[in-house]
């Protein structure tokens, strides 16, 4: 069975540039989960989509960052403009009927 | 509300030399728990998982049991090895939303 896959694993940008993510989940797995993991730190979630809803968006910041989930399968996450602040490790994890996430290699992120 | 906390790294040991990481939480409820483990350069792995009080998650010579009376669910290995250098994550799944709730990440380094 195939895991989360993301794409592109590592993104270089200057500040004030766009960037998108792209998460493809496990098939089958109805939720959906984007999180920001900082050096030497846990992940922080940003959002969960139950199919393709956003359920959970309360830690996303608004102004920058958006996300889509269309015919709940694959997610984009995007910041526009990115931010110095917004160099981190985005993962992507997906959850099926259990209890349990599992996690996509993330995107390092870069900016300069 | 629900909390992890786990020891504080880095952890250095010698290779063949038996690891303790220990995780204790703090929850409502019956949580399900995990050790999630995160390679260099890599996104989080699934090691082990227990879903209720007395079982034990074992996976690649690691184990944990969940021990309710005292809200742990230490991290073991018999004798480590070199490869076994990662950042080990502690959580708990919420089960009214399976949202995960992190520990701050134990580094581990072993030296051959």
């Amino acid at each position: 069975e195939a895991g989360v896959v993301q794409s592109p694993r590592y993104k270089i940008i200057e500040k004030k540039q766009p960037v998108a993510f792209w998460c493809n989940p496990i098939s089958g797995h109805n939720t959906l989960y984007w999180y920001l993991q900082n050096l030497g730190q846990g992940p922080e979630l940003l959002i969960r989509y139950e199919n393709e809803e956003a359920v959970d968006d309360s830690q996303l910041p608004k102004d920058r960052f958006s996300a889509e989930r269309l015919k709940g399968v694959d997610s984009t996450l995007k910041i526009q403009p990115a931010e110095l602040g917004d160099s981190a490790v985005y993962l992507c994890a997906s959850r099926g009927s259990g209890d349990t996430q599992y996690f996509g290699p993330g995107t390092r992120l870069t900016v300069l | 509300g629900n909390s992890v906390t786990q020891m504080e790294g880095p952890v250095t040991l010698s290779e063949e030399a038996f690891l303790t990481i220990n995780c204790t939480y703090t929850a409502t409820g019956y949580p399900s728990l995990f050790w999630y483990v995160q390679y260099p350069g890599e996104g989080l792995q699934l090691l082990l998982k227990a879903t209720k009080a007395d079982d034990k998650g074992s996976n690649k010579g690691f184990e944990a049991t969940y021990r309710k009376e005292t809200t742990s669910f230490h991290l073991e290995k018999g004798s480590v090895q070199v490869s076994d250098s990662a950042v080990y994550f502690c959580a708990l799944s919420d089960r009214s939303n399976y949202q995960l709730i992190w520990g701050a990440g134990t580094k581990l380094i072993i030296k051959p």
